[in-house]
């Protein structure tokens, strides 16, 4: 079965802390992704990685930054918390491939104080 | 861009009984796949069924199927014979065939399911 894992279920960080969420994945998938779930809101996609040290913006990259650095980890980067980036952090991946459904990570949950 | 829009916040079913989840989207593509993903609490989630735009045929997984309307960009999910595991959220999402990075993904639908 594919897993891919998200280091942290939950956190809590205070405002201007600098804040890692890593995602490992062990099916070498070429795309990784990072969605933020908001009630009401759906998912929205943050960035994703199609490839080693590459990456394409989102829906809504401001506030973050990514880096993937080996195929399997994809980590996301909060450089300065504000509060209204609290919120559920999804990762998932997949095959770059017309079939290819996406395998979610169990979800970090940040509060930013 | 395209948008996906499920109408029902929440929904409640009777345990064994049948219920329908309604998804709409908008799209100017003719090629694209629709998926209903299930998101337990405090689980991760996954995919329940997926349907390729190009197949007239309902896709079904079990106890899950849908109902695609090509025309009327209708994708709706019954669940029948209901059981207390189903309960969850449930989101509808659109992936383009031209782009398969891109997936758009609806509000979601709570699902729960009384004894």
């Amino acid at each position: 079965d594919v897993k891919v894992t998200q280091s942290s279920r939950y956190l809590v960080k205070r405002t201007g802390e600098k804040v890692f969420l890593e995602c490992v994945q062990d099916m070498d998938h070429e795309n990784m992704f990072w969605y933020r779930q908001d009630p009401g809101l759906g998912l929205r996609l943050i960035y994703f990685s199609y490839d080693v040290k590459m990456k394409e913006k989102g829906d809504i990259p401001e506030g973050y930054s990514v880096s993937r650095e080996k195929k399997e980890r994809f980590s996301l980067i909060l450089e300065s918390a504000s509060t209204n980036q609290t919120s559920m952090y999804l990762c998932a991946s997949s095959f770059p491939e017309h079939t290819g459904e996406l395998f979610f990570g169990e979800g970090s949950r940040l509060t930013v104080l | 861009a395209q948008t996906v829009t499920q109408s029902q916040p929440e929904m409640s079913v009777q345990e064994a009984e049948t219920v329908t989840l309604s998804c709409t989207y908008d799209t100017s593509e003719s090629d694209y796949y629709l998926f209903w993903y299930k998101q337990p609490p405090s689980r991760q989630m996954i995919l329940v069924i997926r349907q390729e735009a190009y197949k007239q045929q309902n896709a079904t997984e079990n106890r899950f199927s849908v109902n695609f309307q090509k025309a009327a960009k209708s994708f709706s999910l019954k669940i029948s014979d209901s059981q207390l595991g189903d309960a969850a959220m449930y989101f509808c999402a659109y992936r383009s065939a031209y782009n398969f990075n891109k997936f758009y993904f609806g509000s979601g639908t709570k699902l729960n399911v009384k004894p």
